[in-house]
């Protein structure tokens, strides 16, 4: 069954480092997001991302953050200046299309040290 | 803006019960209503979808019910296994958009 793959599984950067982390949807899918989930708290919305732009953000998704789809395949999360408040769980899904199911990816562990 | 709140935080219960999960939200805005399955270390797994013009959805022994004028939602687990054991976690997707809102999860162990 197809899936949503997620890399690198565990990341450690300094604070202040760029980081990218990076995740292949599911190849007919058109819809992306990021979500995450700081331990022991709710999984959050960051972000959605359709037809090339950002359809929806939310308070989280500051300047620090932005996300690319730089080929047909690819779909990105970058954060320029992590803060270790940024250390969680980083999640990716992809739908079909809005109001379809989201499916998730097993997750980047974010440390920042 | 949408809360969802997800009772009991944690169930434990002998195989072979059946058992209910309950999730509220508080804005009756709610396009569908996602049911995963989250184990330790993993992503979420989708089990149910159900969308606001239905009441319920079925598969296999898991049954989803969805009420918006009370702002709930059950997920039903029939004859339960220890493979059953996890973090069920559900999610509302609003009108205005796409973006799931998730409750806290319920810790759910089944034990032989």
């Amino acid at each position: 069954e197809p899936e949503v793959t997620q890399t690198p599984s565990h990341q450690v950067t300094q604070m202040g480092q760029e980081v990218i982390l990076r995740c292949v949807p599911i190849s007919n899918h058109l819809y992306f997001y990021w979500y995450r989930q700081i331990l022991g708290q709710k999984v959050e919305f960051l972000v959605s991302f359709y037809n090339n732009e950002i359809s929806e953000k939310s308070e989280i998704f500051d300047d620090q953050f932005s996300v690319e789809r730089p080929d047909g395949s690819n779909f990105t999360l970058k954060i320029r200046s992590t803060k270790l408040e940024d250390s969680a769980m980083y999640f990716c899904a992809s739908g079909v299309y809005m109001r379809q199911p989201q499916h998730f990816g097993d997750g980047t562990r974010l440390s920042i040290l | 803006k949408q809360e969802v709140t997800q009772i009991p935080a944690a169930l434990s219960v002998p195989e072979g019960e059946n058992l209910v999960l309950n999730c509220s939200f508080t804005d009756s805005a709610i396009y569908n209503l996602q049911w995963f399955r989250q184990d330790p270390g993993k992503g979420l797994t989708s089990l149910l979808l159900i969308q606001s013009s239905q009441r319920e959805q079925t598969s296999g022994r898991l049954n989803a019910s969805l009420d918006k004028s009370s702002g709930r939602s059950t997920l039903y687990i029939a004859a339960s296994q220890p493979g059953d054991s996890a973090t069920y976690l559900c999610a509302g997707e609003e009108t205005s958009g796409s973006r799931l809102t998730f409750g806290e999860g319920t810790q759910l162990t089944v034990n032989p």
